[in-house]
């Protein structure tokens, strides 16, 4: 298996734009999250799905943020308008149940607003 | 909500044993121990997870005493390669990810 894998890698945009960030999780995960990671407040867990169903958006920022799961194998996480303080590397996760915490987290999503 | 507390930094030498301490004063019955490994510009990656006394992988030992306040991550013979940042998170499972809380983690430092 490939594992997570995420797109793009890299992006850069300016304050104000739409930005959408991909997963694709491991095949047969039933649980997929979204993460971010900042200097300042480091791995926070923004939401995360069940057989594609949103369980806890608790860590959702704020409006601008929203996320969606169509099909088991896609997922993403979307931000309008973007504002320079979304900077962050996003990571996103997935697994299987029965295996306590045991997540597999793709390369993650380095995002730059300017 | 099980937070975690573990050293900021550490530093070692290469081929020596590293133990990691997380206290978890507040752990519920269910929670489990896990840590992972997170390398520069890469995702987070499990290393070994625990519920009560000793767990031991190819990778890692997990040391977990009754009480389960705290739990030690043992690292047998340290490489440059082990230079990374190790976090403890304490949670039930998936289905209650919402509790999941990373921290700050160990900056682990091997030294040549």
């Amino acid at each position: 298996d490939a594992g997570v894998i995420q797109s793009p890698r890299h992006e850069v945009t300016e304050m104000g734009q739409e930005v959408t960030l991909r997963c694709k999780p491991i095949s047969g995960h039933d649980y997929l999250f979204w993460y971010r990671q900042t200097m300042m407040r480091g791995l926070e867990l923004l939401i995360y799905f069940n057989n594609n169903v949103p369980i806890d958006d608790s860590g959702m920022p704020e409006d601008r943020f929203s996320a969606k799961m169509p099909n088991a194998s896609f997922s993403t996480l979307k931000i309008q308008p973007s504002e320079p303080r979304d900077s962050a590397v996003y990571f996103c996760a997935s697994s299987t149940p029965g295996t306590g915490n045991e997540q597999f987290f793709g390369p993650g999503t380095r995002l730059t607003v300017l | 909500l099980a937070k975690t507390t573990q050293p900021i930094s550490m530093d070692s030498y290469e081929g020596q044993e590293v133990n990691i301490t997380c206290s978890h004063n507040n752990i519920a019955t269910n929670d489990y121990i896990t840590w992972y490994q997170q390398f520069p510009s890469q995702g987070p990656r499990f290393i070994i997870q625990g519920y009560k006394t000793k767990v031991t992988n190819e990778v890692a030992s997990l040391f977990i005493p009754a009480d389960r306040k705290s739990s030690t991550l043992s690292l047998p013979r340290v490489s440059l390669s082990d230079t990374a940042v190790y976090y403890c998170l304490v949670g039930p499972d998936q289905t209650g990810a919402n509790n999941l809380f990373f921290g700050t983690g160990t900056r682990l430092t091997v030294i040549p």
